[in-house]
């Protein structure tokens, strides 16, 4: 059975980089799929960020491009959230997700 | 941007009662390959979000047979046939016919 699980601080000062790792269990991340960051904002709002396919192309939701990174290690089945000079609108819980799996969430605060 | 409208916004429920919640797109989403990309998500409260049913109507394995998709085009619906206490949540229409994928606003489902 796969899981996913995020980690990472849950509390980022503004202007600073946001990171969070997805570790995943269960299936091997080069084997298919693409690998999403999602967040949902305080109400109900989501938000796709971005995924990382199997073959390690990216692709970023526009609203984001200039600040996200979606990167990868192999050797330890994860991936990577970087989302650069963060405001207090990123304030939100993050998941990371295969479209039928997804992890338990990491909330992240953003304040001084 | 995709715009999902889901209706209504909040539900409540009884035991037993059936349930139909819209999702209507800004724009077709039917894909020029023939797939229709509109999927239904279920977020319990304090869980993350798990896949319910995926292209408009395939039934995700181990969801039961309770819920069901319809719909074409622009305008889709997610049914209950009996609603059960572990029904309660909130749901999600999410596309990804176009770039960027995009969620509904939500339907919060109560039970009475």
């Amino acid at each position: 059975e796969i899981q996913l699980q995020e980690s990472g601080p849950g509390l980022v000062k503004p202007s600073q980089s946001l990171s969070l790792t997805c570790s995943v269990t269960g299936y091997t991340i080069t084997s298919g799929y693409d690998w999403s960051w999602i967040r949902k904002f305080p109400g109900n709002k989501m938000e796709w960020m971005g995924y990382i396919s199997y073959s390690g192309s990216t692709n970023y939701n526009p609203s984001l491009k200039s600040r996200i990174s979606i990167t990868r290690d192999t050797s330890k089945n994860q991936f990577f959230l970087q989302l650069n000079s963060v405001t207090t609108e990123d304030t939100a819980t993050y998941y990371c997700a295969r479209g039928d799996a997804w992890g338990q969430g990491a909330s992240v605060t953003v304040s001084s | 941007d995709v715009v999902l409208t889901q209706t209504p916004p909040t539900l409540s429920a009884t035991i037993g009662q059936s349930v139909s919640i819209s999702c209507r797109s800004s724009q077709s989403l039917l894909h020029s390959n023939g797939n229709t990309y509109l999927h239904w998500l279920l977020q319990r409260p304090g869980q993350s979000p798990q896949l319910l049913i995926y292209l408009v109507s395939r039934l995700e394995s181990g969801v039961p047979n309770r819920f069901s998709g319809s719909g074409s085009g622009t305008d889709f619906t997610l049914k209950i046939s009996g609603v059960e206490a572990e029904d309660l949540g909130v749901y999600y229409c999410v596309q990804g016919t176009h770039a960027p994928l995009t969620f509904g606003s939500g339907t919060k489902l109560e039970i009475k």
